[in-house]
C-alpha cells in the first residue's frame, strides 16, 4: 500500500520569502512518481511539479523545486520568492508501479494550507 | 476541449434522489479517474478507467456508487439514493496514459450538496 503524509496543516510565509512544504511517502514499489498540486479557493487542482523515483536530479519548474531525498522518502516542495497568489492548499501525491498491472490512482496527502502575508 | 470538463458544476439534490455527474476528459487521454473531496479534506480515489481494461473500482464507498465510460471519452458517475454524507466535490481527472510519469489533469469539479 502507498501512503503520503503531510504533517503541516498550515504554513505562513512573508511575501518574497521562500517556504518549504513537507511531504513524506511510503511505498514498496521501486518505480513511482511524486507530484505536487495547488488548490486555490476556487477548487481547481493545478499541477505544479513532478519527480520520478529514478530521476537523479531534483525537479524544478520556475519558482517551484522539489527537494527529493529518496533514502528518507521525502519530497518537499520549495516555493521561492512567495507571491500573494501562492496562498492556497497544496497537496503532495504519489503514483506507483503497483507491480506493472494497474498504475492507476494517485494517492494524496491531507494537504497544507499556505498563507502568504504581504 | 483544452481541459477536463465536468458538469454540472453545482448540484443540490434531496436525500434519496439519484444524481449523475458527467466528465469529458482531455482529448486523446486514455486514462480517466474520479475522486471525491469532502470539505477541508484530501482527495479520496473512487474509480479509474484505462482504455478497454476492466476499471479499478476499489475506491467506490458503497454499491450506491457506479461509473461508466464510453470508449476513451465521456464518463458518468452515478450516485443512487443519495445520502447527506455524499455531499462533496467530485473531481474527474485524465492522463495521456496510466504510466507512473504521466501527469493527471483535473477538472474543476462538480459540487454536490445533498439536503
Amino acid at each position: 500500500a502507498q501512503k503520503i503524509t503531510q504533517t503541516q496543516p498550515g504554513m505562513f510565509v512573508q511575501e518574497k520569502e521562500a517556504v518549504t512544504l513537507d511531504c513524506t511517502y511510503d511505498t514498496s514499489d521501486p518505480s513511482y512518481g511524486l507530484f505536487w498540486y495547488k488548490q486555490p479557493s476556487s477548487g481547481e487542482m493545478i499541477f505544479l511539479i513532478y519527480q520520478g523515483s529514478y530521476d537523479q536530479q531534483n525537479a524544478t519548474e520556475g519558482r517551484y523545486s522539489l527537494n527529493f531525498q529518496k533514502a528518507r522518502k521525502s519530497a518537499n516542495l520549495v516555493i521561492s520568492a512567495s507571491q500573494l497568489g501562492d496562498s492556497a492548499m497544496y497537496f503532495c501525491a504519489m503514483r506507483a508501479n503497483a507491480g506493472g498491472t494497474s498504475y492507476g490512482k494517485l494517492t494524496f496527502g491531507q494537504g497544507t494550507i499556505l498563507t502568504v502575508h504581504p | 476541449g483544452a481541459g477536463v470538463s465536468q458538469s454540472p458544476s453545482n448540484k443540490v439534490t434531496e436525500k434519496g434522489k439519484d444524481v449523475e455527474l458527467r466528465c469529458d476528459p482531455i482529448s486523446g487521454h486514455t486514462a480517466l479517474y474520479w475522486y471525491r473531496q469532502r470539505l477541508g479534506q484530501g482527495l479520496e480515489f473512487l474509480i479509474y478507467f484505462q482504455g478497454n481494461s476492466a476499471p479499478d473500482k476499489s475506491g467506490l464507498p458503497s454499491d450506491r456508487f457506479s461509473a461508466e465510460r464510453t470508449g476513451e471519452s465521456v464518463s458518468t458517475l452515478t450516485i443512487q439514493r443519495t445520502q447527506q454524507e455524499d455531499s462533496a466535490v467530485y473531481l474527474c481527472a485524465s492522463s495521456l496514459m496510466a504510466g507512473v510519469a504521466n501527469t493527471i489533469y483535473f477538472g474543476e469539479g462538480s459540487w454536490l450538496t445533498v439536503v
